[in-house]
């Protein structure tokens, strides 16, 4: 199946800081990837729906310039946490649908574990 | 207000059993239903599909229906074995997005 890669998988940061997520689809195109953060025992939240080569939409209540999306080609949306707070950590997720058919299915990076100090 | 629900409580089941879990859902209409499984720390991998034009489905020991009626899916995997403990999500297609539920999760023991 479709491999969708995510990095770092771990990252610690200062209060302060900005944190950038990679989110690449290795062996299709993605013209669509979404984000999505996680809460420990809590569902996946949709963040936004990024789109190759366009601005990202983003869910109600997502603040955009706090979570900036870049899908600049069609492998690659990255996630930049910006001015990074305690608040904001958690398990960010990003996810591509497949490009094979309309087979519905969504892809999922292995995830990335956000921790600010 | 849209809601998506699964049971929080976890399922613990004997090994051989079958598994049955249950995807609520309120004001959505959603072209399709989907099931994951997601273990600790990982990302959700996909198991099945199922459209808003079919009841059942099945893939080797998985089976998922779809009431849109009762605006209901249920999941069964058969045969239960211990590799089968994780976390199952239901995640609904609406309007181009995927949302999901807060999952169940199953702990089949030995």
């Amino acid at each position: 199946g479709a491999v969708v890669s995510q990095h770092p998988s771990r990252v610690i940061c200062k209060s302060g800081t900005s944190v950038k997520i990679e989110c690449r689809s290795l062996d299709f195109q993605a013209t669509t990837m979404f984000w999505y953060r996680q809460f420990p025992k809590q569902s996946l939240m949709l963040m936004a729906t990024s789109n190759e080569g366009s601005k990202a939409t983003y869910e109600q209540g997502v603040e955009k310039d706090k979570f900036l999306i870049n899908h600049a080609s069609l492998t690659l949306s990255t996630l930049t946490v910006t001015s990074a707070h305690p608040e904001d950590s958690s398990f960010y997720i990003c996810s591509a649908e497949g490009a094979t058919g309309n087979t519905g299915e969504l892809f999922f990076g292995e995830g990335s574990r956000l921790t600010v100090l | 207000s849209q809601k998506i629900e699964q049971n929080s409580e976890a399922l613990n089941i004997q090994e051989g059993k079958t598994a049955t879990l249950t995807c609520n859902y309120t004001n959505y209409s959603p072209a399709y239903l989907q099931w994951y499984r997601q273990d600790p720390g990982r990302g959700p991998v996909f198991l099945l599909l199922i459209r808003e034009n079919e009841k059942e489905k099945r893939k080797e020991r998985l089976k998922v229906t779809f009431d849109t009626t009762l605006k209901q899916s249920l999941f069964h995997i058969t045969a239960s074995q211990p590799a089968d403990s994780a976390t199952y999500l239901c995640a609904l297609y609406n309007f181009n997005k995927f949302y999901f539920g807060s999952g169940t999760k199953l702990n089949v023991k030995p």
